[in-house]
């Protein structure tokens, strides 16, 4: 089975600074997809940013980048200019690209608490 | 907004009760997942759903089952609840397609007091 590790449970960041979140995880397959979510005090699960295991370029969107490590299974997102509503749980999730007949859920790692202070 | 639709927002219920949680998926989506997220705990699968038909199940207690409608809406029901289900439940949607991200509902917050 797929696991999903995230080992910072908290971390903080001056408003306008850079942070990276840090995510690892372990499977068997080559073909799936890994995914970050937002979960801001609202409790909204919301969808960061996608990285497709296949694809050797790395995800960006706007102020959000990630950096995918195939070989040591690893997939960071890092924040640049860090702001106010950046402050949120951040989770890392695995999905299977179930060609093999697997299920498509999602595996969440246990996610990071990001303070970003003013 | 994602375009999943939960209902209803908050429950309160008492031990030993039933509820049934209600999802709406995004327009064109025939996969459901369901979640529960316990306080300060990340995200566990219980169960999803694909046209109507059960495709896998993670977690979930005997208590619980869920199905899917024609209208591919999809009930999660609760019974004999105890203490330990206080939760916020939410519901997803995608294509079936590995790449296509699941969109999330607000969530259901479950209290069994």
């Amino acid at each position: 089975a797929q696991t999903v590790t995230q080992s910072q449970p908290e971390m903080s960041v001056q408003e306008a600074e850079t942070v990276t979140l840090s995510c690892t995880y372990d499977t068997s397959e080559s073909d799936y997809y890994l995914f970050w979510y937002k979960q801001p005090p609202s409790r909204q699960m919301i969808l960061v940013i996608r990285q497709e295991a296949y694809k050797q370029q790395n995800a960006t969107e706007n102020r959000f980048s990630v950096n995918f490590q195939k070989a040591a299974k690893s997939f960071s997102l890092k924040i640049s200019d860090s702001q106010l509503g950046d402050a949120a749980m951040y989770f890392c999730a695995y999905r299977s690209a179930g060609r093999q007949g697997g299920s498509e859920k999602l595996v969440f790692g246990k996610g990071t608490k990001l303070t970003v202070n003013p | 907004d994602s375009g999943v639709t939960q209902t209803p927002k908050h429950l309160i219920t008492a031990t030993g009760q039933r509820v049934t949680l209600r999802c709406s998926p995004r327009s064109g989506d025939l996969s459901v997942y369901w979640y529960q997220q316990s306080l300060d705990q990340g995200l566990q699968f219980l169960i999803q759903y694909y046209n109507g038909e059960e495709r896998a199940k993670g977690n979930i207690l005997e208590r619980f089952s869920a199905q899917q409608f024609p209208d591919l809406h999809s009930e999660l029901n609760l019974s004999s609840l105890e203490l330990g289900d206080s939760a916020l439940y939410f519901c997803a949607s995608s294509a079936l397609t590995g790449g296509s991200p699941l969109h999330f509902g607000n969530g259901t917050r479950l209290t069994v007091t």
